[in-house]
């Protein structure tokens, strides 16, 4: 059974650039969850769906922050224009109901210059 | 911040000798979990506990939680090298809100 899939795995753009990051979650799993890691701040969550709807999103920095769930196998964060204290490495996963545990993907590390 | 905060923060210890890490959250939880994060991987889960229950094990692995004083462990017996890693604990809360924890960095010398 395929993990969580993140893409990419690494990404290095210009301020001022938009960035997409993608995830595709365990097949059968009802809520997704986008986490940002950084030295400074450890692991935030940014936001959580639970069957595609976003439930909490009040992790998100800001408007230049954007998540969607078009449907259950997909998942975009989207960061618009981007600035250089984005650089992090982001994380999805998702769990297949409340009572279980979170599978991670392995990440994307964003650098933003 | 709604955090749990870990104890310690860095342990280093030999291989064979057992490494304890300590956390504590702030609000009422449904269940907490533990994870490890080897460098520049995901989190991988390894031990849920429900707020019902006192004690778990599972393998090398030995986590107790204490809700009334906020708090749980993880316990790793007979370390090993391959168990450097960093390890999180993270709650979730009745309010459908999940925190992780700052993190124990551990390091077990071969």
């Amino acid at each position: 059974d395929a993990g969580v899939i993140q893409s990419p795995r690494h990404e290095v753009t210009e301020m001022g650039q938009e960035v997409t990051l993608r995830c595709k979650p365990i097949s059968g799993h009802n809520s997704l969850f986008w986490y940002r890691q950084t030295m400074m701040r450890g692991l935030e969550l940014l936001i959580y769906f639970n069957n595609n709807v976003p439930i909490d999103d009040s992790g998100m920095p800001e408007d230049r922050f954007s998540a969607k769930m078009p449907n259950a196998s997909f998942s975009t964060l989207k960061i618009q224009p981007s600035e250089p204290r984005d650089s992090a490495v982001y994380f999805c996963a998702s769990r297949l109901t409340g009572d279980q545990p979170q599978h991670f993907g392995d990440g994307t590390r964003l650098s933003i210059l | 911040s709604q955090q749990g905060e870990e104890d310690p923060q860095a342990l280093s210890i030999q291989e064979g000798e057992n490494a304890t890490m300590n956390c504590s959250y702030k609000t009422s939880i449904n269940n907490l979990q533990w994870y490890r994060q080897n460098s520049g991987r995901g989190l991988v889960h390894l031990i849920l506990i429900r707020s019902n229950e006192r004690e778990k094990h599972s393998g090398r692995l030995r986590v107790t939680l204490d809700t009334s004083k906020k708090s749980s462990s993880l316990l790793i017996t007979a370390s090993r090298a391959a168990d450097t890693a960093s390890y999180f604990c993270a709650t979730d809360n009745t309010g459908n809100q999940f925190y992780f924890g700052t993190g124990t960095s551990l390091t077990v010398i071969p």
